[in-house]
């Protein structure tokens, strides 16, 4: 059985540039769970997708995007780059977000800076 | 409002010795809760969980947690930690939403 995956592994951007974070579900889930974790925080949720549909978001604003796939991957894109979204993003994987709360399962993440 | 609340931001034990880590969460409806472990630079590894039934969970690497509805806790405990146990541990909490909600973590730091 496979991990949740994520690539790139480190990204380095500058202020105002737009950039793609990929996820690979777990195999058997159908749901990916997106989070950012600054630096010395604990994670917060951006936004969930289910079978190819937003499912939830959380405070963050409309520059922050996603997409996913019928092989349940998913993408998440940010445009316009600020400072403050430097930070370590997290992307996991639940077998079913109609199951109720269900246990998600996290990649290694990505690591982006913006200069 | 939800929230989790882990009142310790840095611990230090000595390898052998006992650790309980402290959660406290608010939630408004029937809580699910989790306990994951970060490794620097890492991703996040569930521990343990609890959804319903015996308020006592084991978990991974000889952790257990206790829930505590009348005190809206959820702490970990291990009865005797290891140099390898070093590492920063978050409690969350969901719901139905399948959104977790994390506390900002405990760096447990083990001495020799």
């Amino acid at each position: 059985e496979t991990g949740v995956t994520q690539s790139p592994t480190h990204l380095i951007k500058t202020r105002g540039q737009q950039v793609t974070l990929r996820c690979s579900s777990q195999s058997g889930h159908n749901t990916v769970s997106w989070y950012q974790q600054a630096l010395g925080q604990g994670p917060q949720f951006i936004f969930q997708y289910y079978r190819e549909e937003e499912n939830g978001r959380g405070n963050f604003p409309p520059r922050f995007s996603g997409l996913q796939f019928p092989n349940y991957s998913s993408e998440l894109n940010v445009n316009a780059l600020e400072l403050d979204d430097s930070a370590l993003y997290l992307c996991a994987s639940s077998r079913s977000a109609t199951r109720g709360a269900d246990t998600q399962y996290f990649g290694p993440g990505t690591r982006l800076t913006v200069l | 409002a939800q929230s989790v609340t882990q009142p310790d931001i840095h611990i230090t034990v000595s390898e052998g010795a006992s650790l309980e880590l402290r959660c406290n969460y608010s939630y408004g409806a029937t809580p699910y809760l989790f306990w994951y472990v970060q490794s620097p630079g890492q991703g996040l590894q569930l521990l343990l969980k609890y959804f319903s039934g015996d308020t006592l969970v084991q978990g991974i690497k000889g952790f257990e947690a206790e829930f505590k509805r009348s005190q809206s806790s959820f702490n970990l405990r291990k009865p005797s930690v290891h140099w390898s146990d070093a590492a920063e541990y978050f409690c969350a909490v969901g719901g139905n939403t399948d959104k977790l909600i994390f506390g900002t973590g405990t760096r447990l730091q083990v001495f020799p």
